[in-house]
């Protein structure tokens, strides 16, 4: 399986704040790599595939980068309602794993 | 708009299997990738497999010997069992719908999710 890893695991901002999550595989995924956001109790959303390309009706303030092992996501203003729990997932091979996830708070 | 659902027990007994299906709209099932999510209480996701309706499946090697994935195109859903469960099998289970088109594979479409509770 290939693994991927998240960092941080948490997070504290506040509204306005650039924040950026990074996401690495254990081998080169090319650009195979999705972004989701979840809230507390609600299925998770897309935000971010193949790397870069932002998901319909995705606010432009979220930036996805990255190829081969290292990936980010970058909130550029964060707004109250981005305060989640963020996953990275990988779609180059199954079984398509996630990372750990990183739980964004409001300082 | 596309829409998934998922039915099926809220308990499930230990060594019993649980079974689930996903009821979708708005979408064919005969097209796209389909698949099965599961988050644990407080923990994070952790995919458990999928199906295409031309007959590939692919599961987690962790499951893989528990699972069976399969579509009723007739009723546009599909269906996870998962066999000889445990408490570690308690979570939230999602499905959704996978690789919309030929050149990437995200999961761009969601069920709401349903808790199953694996206790005597």
């Amino acid at each position: 399986d290939i693994q991927m890893t998240q960092s941080p695991s948490s997070l504290s901002a506040s509204v306005g704040d650039r924040v950026t999550i990074s996401c690495r595989a254990s081998q080169s995924i090319s650009n195979c790599l999705n972004w989701y956001q979840q809230q507390p109790y609600k299925a998770p959303n897309l935000l971010i595939f193949a790397a870069s390309s932002l998901q319909s009706g995705v606010p432009s303030r979220f930036d996805g980068r990255g190829s081969g092992t290292n990936f980010t996501l970058t909130i550029s203003s964060l707004q109250p309602e981005d305060f989640a729990t963020y996953y990275c997932q990988q779609s180059y091979s199954p079984p398509r794993t996630f990372g750990q996830g990183t739980k964004v708070e409001i300082k | 708009q596309v829409q998934l659902q998922e039915s099926g027990p809220g308990l499930v007994k230990p060594s019993e299997t649980l079974s689930l299906t996903c009821t979708v709209s708005g979408a064919s099932i005969t097209s796209s990738y389909w698949s099965w999510i599961r988050q644990p209480p407080g923990k994070g996701l952790e995919w458990i497999g999928c199906f295409y309706y031309r007959g590939s499946t692919d599961y987690s090697p962790s499951l893989k010997s528990r699972v069976t994935i399969s579509i009723d195109a007739s009723n546009n859903q599909f269906s996870l069992k998962l066999t000889s469960v445990t408490a570690a099998d308690t979570a939230v289970y999602y499905c959704a719908r996978e690789c919309p088109d030929s050149t990437s594979c995200q999961s761009d479409y969601w069920g709401q999710g349903t808790l199953v509770t694996v206790s005597t």
